[in-house]
């Protein structure tokens, strides 16, 4: 069955430090997605991506995010220059269509 | 998005039903029914959507009412592997995709 794949599994970064998180979505997909996780807390919509523009973007997706599609096969997000409340994980997701989903298993950043 | 409401958390066994309800009393017309799941240290996972009528699939079952205020996900037979926590999303019209995760019902499945 096709999956979402994401690398790394875990990224530790020092502050200020710039990060891409890579994923790779399923391959018949148009619609992709970055979601985060702080520990303990809800999953959160960062940004969701469609013909090589945003969609749409929550409020935590600020100036120092990125999203990127640099070829046919990958997603990226960016984080230029990371904070300690970045430290979270994070999940790609694509879909078909709007809805139905594909999660990622997520990368854990950890910024210290 | 509309706000929904779901139990904390409910406790099953092993190979019996497990009716997992939602309410969004505040739904829009074109809001869809999401429900998602996201096992212990894993991203979510996609269980079924639905916007009026009942849906079926190989997972579960969806079973949304008349007025639509509220739904409930039917596990037919618990195992141990649907130990998670399920989310009830509504989501559609022009939200491009977005999800907005609540807290959702945290599934305890006794062997």
């Amino acid at each position: 069955e096709p999956e979402v794949t994401q690398t790394p599994s875990h990224q530790v970064t020092q502050m200020g430090q710039e990060v891409i998180l890579r994923c790779v979505p399923i391959s018949n997909h148009l619609y992709f997605y970055w979601y985060r996780q702080i520990l303990g807390q809800k999953v959160e919509f960062l940004v969701s991506f469609y013909n090589n523009e945003i969609s749409e973007k929550s409020e935590i997706f600020d100036d120092q995010f990125s999203v990127e599609r640099p070829d046919g096969s990958n997603f990226t997000l960016k984080i230029r220059s990371t904070k300690l409340e970045d430290s979270a994980m994070y999940f790609c997701a694509s879909s078909e269509q709007f809805f139905e989903q594909y999660f990622g298993p997520g990368t854990r950043l950890t910024v210290t | 998005d509309a706000k929904t409401t779901q139990p904390n958390s409910m406790e099953s066994n092993e190979e019996e039903p497990v009716h997992l309800p939602c309410n969004h009393s505040t739904i829009s017309g074109t809001d869809y029914i999401h429900w998602y799941r996201q096992l212990p240290s894993q991203g979510p996972e996609y269980v079924i959507h639905g916007l009026t009528s009942n849906v079926n699939n190989r997972m579960a079952s969806l079973a949304i009412a008349e007025d639509r205020k509220s739904s409930t996900l039917i596990l037919h037979r618990a195992t141990l592997r649907d130990a998670a926590v399920y989310y009830c999303i509504n989501a559609g019209g022009t939200s491009y995709g977005k999800l907005t995760f609540g807290q959702g019902t945290i599934l305890t499945v006794h062997p």
